[in-house]
């Protein structure tokens, strides 16, 4: 079965970090790209980052409101994408998928790790 | 950046009804250009990718169409189980944002 699973995410307070890991199943993960999707609650979807397969050099992207403060990172060995968060805010609360890009768009999503950023 | 911004915000139809939601880009993004169905409680769910390919499994009741600004998300007959918030989304190059959103409940 072709699946993502998200874990990590807890209660910090502001200022504090944050690692999210996100195992994959099910396909060949090392030549996938991987992003992170953010929703903070009754709110949309806000694109988070993005890691590029080996292929691509291991490429990465992030939104403007993360840039500095979060980090992509994969082990292909172990099937799994990580994401970094330092410096986080009260504005970085919300539930974190992680997902795939192909051709496709992104195809598929995990059921997403909850982060609450509190003093 | 390239901006994504939908029409209507939310949208109340009747069941078997035709419910078209519009999507703009700030730019041109070709036909890179993808639907997303987001019920409450869940996961987002890939509806249509290159503006107007229906990914598999997904009702033949949705259609996409458009190219580079203006694109378009028809659901032809409105069933009980489409309520949900309904995304668009550029994937070309970063930053891969999405549309705020079109709600859509029955009337």
């Amino acid at each position: 079965e072709v699946q993502l699973v998200e874990s990590g995410g807890g209660l910090v307070q502001p200022g504090g970090s944050l690692k999210l890991s996100c195992a994959a199943s099910g396909f060949t993960f090392s030549g996938s790209a991987m992003h992170w999707v953010r929703q903070a609650s009754g709110k949309g979807l806000e694109w988070v980052g993005r890691i590029r397969s080996k292929a691509n050099s291991y490429a990465t992207a992030y939104a403007a409101s993360v840039k500095g403060r979060f980090t992509i990172s994969r082990d292909d060995s172990k099937n799994t994408a990580y994401l970094q968060m330092n410096s986080l805010k009260t504005e970085d609360t919300a539930v974190y998928y992680c997902t795939r890009h192909r051709s496709n768009a992104f195809d598929i999503w995990g059921q997403g790790t909850m982060v609450t950023v509190s003093s | 950046d390239i901006q994504m911004t939908q029409s209507p915000s939310s949208l109340s139809a009747s069941v078997g009804d035709r419910v078209t939601i519009t999507c703009r880009a700030s730019q041109g993004i070709s036909n890179y250009l993808a639907w997303y169905q987001q019920k409450p409680g869940k996961v987002p769910k890939l509806l249509i990718y290159a503006a107007s390919t229906l990914q598999s499994g997904v009702p033949s009741r949705f259609s996409g169409s458009g190219s580079g600004t203006d694109f378009t998300l028809t659901i032809s007959s409105l069933q009980p189980e489409d309520v949900a918030t309904y995304y668009c989304q550029k994937y070309n190059s970063a930053p891969f944002t999405f549309g705020p959103g079109t709600k859509v409940d029955i009337k």
